[in-house]
């Protein structure tokens, strides 16, 4: 079955204690990307991927780092976890070009940092 | 840049009634747009989306948008709302010569019986 996935679904930590959060698909997909989704804001870009060992900030990257040194995970690491990166978080994937512009999302990881 | 707006932050709708989300796009060219939705604690669920061709699509649960471009808006309807389309819709916009999803903030729909 074609899919993402994302482990933890749910996180508790505490300020500052490093974390990552990974992100995984089956589909082949050059394309990877993070969002994070708070109530009134909808969904903002944090990082993305276009291929192995090529990323990008998206729209909010403070505080998040990524790495992609396998086509199918792309991690979102955070160094020092902060109050107001409790979010809940998607990774999504797409194939590079082609018919299909849709964007395949995992099941989101809910994080709160205390 | 792009960008999307979700003009109604809630609605209640009756359960039997007629439902419809706007959404309005700001980008120069014609986009690729969609329309997510995410039920309580659930995921993101997609349930249309338009490219190019017929300006009318129809979607999964009996929905269907409009793409109308001298309106710059792609609204999402619903003849009849049963209980279980309570949920949080999201509109989204790739541009036609990038990967990058701009979403709406998002519109919460209440099904009152």
């Amino acid at each position: 079955e074609a899919q993402v996935t994302q482990n933890p679904r749910y996180l508790i930590t505490v300020t500052g204690k490093k974390l990552t959060v990974t992100c995984s698909q089956n589909m082949n997909h050059e394309y990877m990307s993070w969002y994070r989704q708070d109530p009134g804001l909808g969904l903002r870009q944090i990082y993305y991927s276009m291929n192995v060992e090529v990323t990008d900030k998206g729209d909010v990257p403070e505080g998040y780092k990524v790495s992609r040194k396998e086509k199918r995970n792309f991690p979102l690491i955070l160094e020092s976890p902060s109050p107001n990166q409790t979010s809940l978080y998607f990774c999504a994937s797409r194939a590079w070009g082609g018919e299909s512009y849709e964007q395949y999302f995992g099941p989101g990881t809910r994080l709160t940092v205390t | 840049a792009q960008s999307v707006t979700q003009p109604d932050i809630h609605i209640t709708v009756s359960e039997g009634a007629s439902l419809e989300l706007r959404c309005n796009y700001s980008y120069g060219a014609t986009p690729y747009l969609f329309w997510y939705v995410q039920s309580p604690g659930q995921g993101l669920q997609l349930l249309l989306k338009y490219f190019s061709g017929d300006t009318l699509v129809q979607g999964i649960k009996g929905f269907e948008a409009e793409f109308k471009r001298s309106q710059s808006s792609f609204n999402l309807r619903k003849p009849s709302v049963h209980w279980s389309d309570a949920a949080e819709y999201f509109c989204a916009l790739t541009p036609s010569n990038d990967y990058k999803l701009s979403f709406g903030a998002g519109t919460t729909v209440t099904v009152r019986a």
